[in-house]
């Protein structure tokens, strides 16, 4: 079965750092997506990044990156240069399968708090 | 982006009663989700639909059911709601083309009494 786990509950960060947010994954599946989430205190869900376990090159959509290791079944979000807007939840995603009607499943979460 | 739209946004009722919660989408997405959000547990998935009148579930499906009947529209039905179910429900539906990704509603805040 899919399992996401995230193991830092919550992180403090000093503005202008860069910080990583670990996920790892489960999944004995060949063909799946992860994907990063963020929100804010306002509660939304806002779309960070994606990655396909077949795409050879770590994403990256602006500050954000994903450090993918397949064989460790890692996909950590790494955000440059932080600021005090990133202040938030931040949510690990995995979809098995490439079919669109395979369900998503999501991490507890990370709690980041951006120090000035 | 989509335009979905969750109804109602909050509601407080007693445990026993019956609680609808309705999802609705405005551009034809074929696939959209029901999750719950709890402190510690992150979204947790109910149930999901891949299209009208099928459905299938999540992680967390006991105690809920869904219907949708038409595209548009996608029910959340807590048939005796117990004090268990006091979360946050967001629905989402699949936006991206190539990568899947989710868009998510507003979310509803049910308390059960």
């Amino acid at each position: 079965a899919q399992k996401i786990t995230q193991t830092q509950p919550g992180m403090f960060v000093q503005e202008k750092e860069a910080v990583t947010l670990d996920c790892t994954y489960d999944t004995s599946d060949q063909s799946y997506g992860l994907f990063w989430y963020k929100q804010p205190s306002s509660g939304e869900m806002i779309f960070l990044i994606y990655q396909g376990s077949y795409d050879e090159q770590n994403a990256t959509e602006g500050r954000y990156s994903l450090n993918f290791q397949k064989a460790r079944k890692s996909a950590n979000l790494v955000i440059s240069a932080s600021q005090l807007g990133d202040s938030a939840m931040y949510f690990c995603a995995m979809r098995e399968g490439y079919s669109s009607a395979s369900k998503i499943i999501f991490g507890s979460g990370t709690r980041l708090s951006i120090r000035p | 982006d989509a335009g979905i739209t969750q109804s109602p946004r909050h509601k407080v009722t007693e445990t026993g009663t019956p609680v609808t919660l309705r999802c609705h989408q405005t551009e034809n997405h074929r696939y959209m989700y029901w999750y719950r959000q709890d402190p510690g547990h992150g979204l947790r998935l109910i149930h999901y639909s891949y299209g009208v009148k099928d459905t299938d579930k999540g992680e967390v499906s006991d105690g809920y059911s869904v219907s949708r009947s038409k595209t548009e529209d996608f029910l959340l039905t807590l048939e005796s709601a117990t004090s268990s179910q006091t979360s946050v429900y967001f629905c989402a539906i699949q936006e991206g083309a190539n990568t899947g990704e989710l868009f998510f509603g507003e979310g509803s805040r049910l308390t059960v009494l």
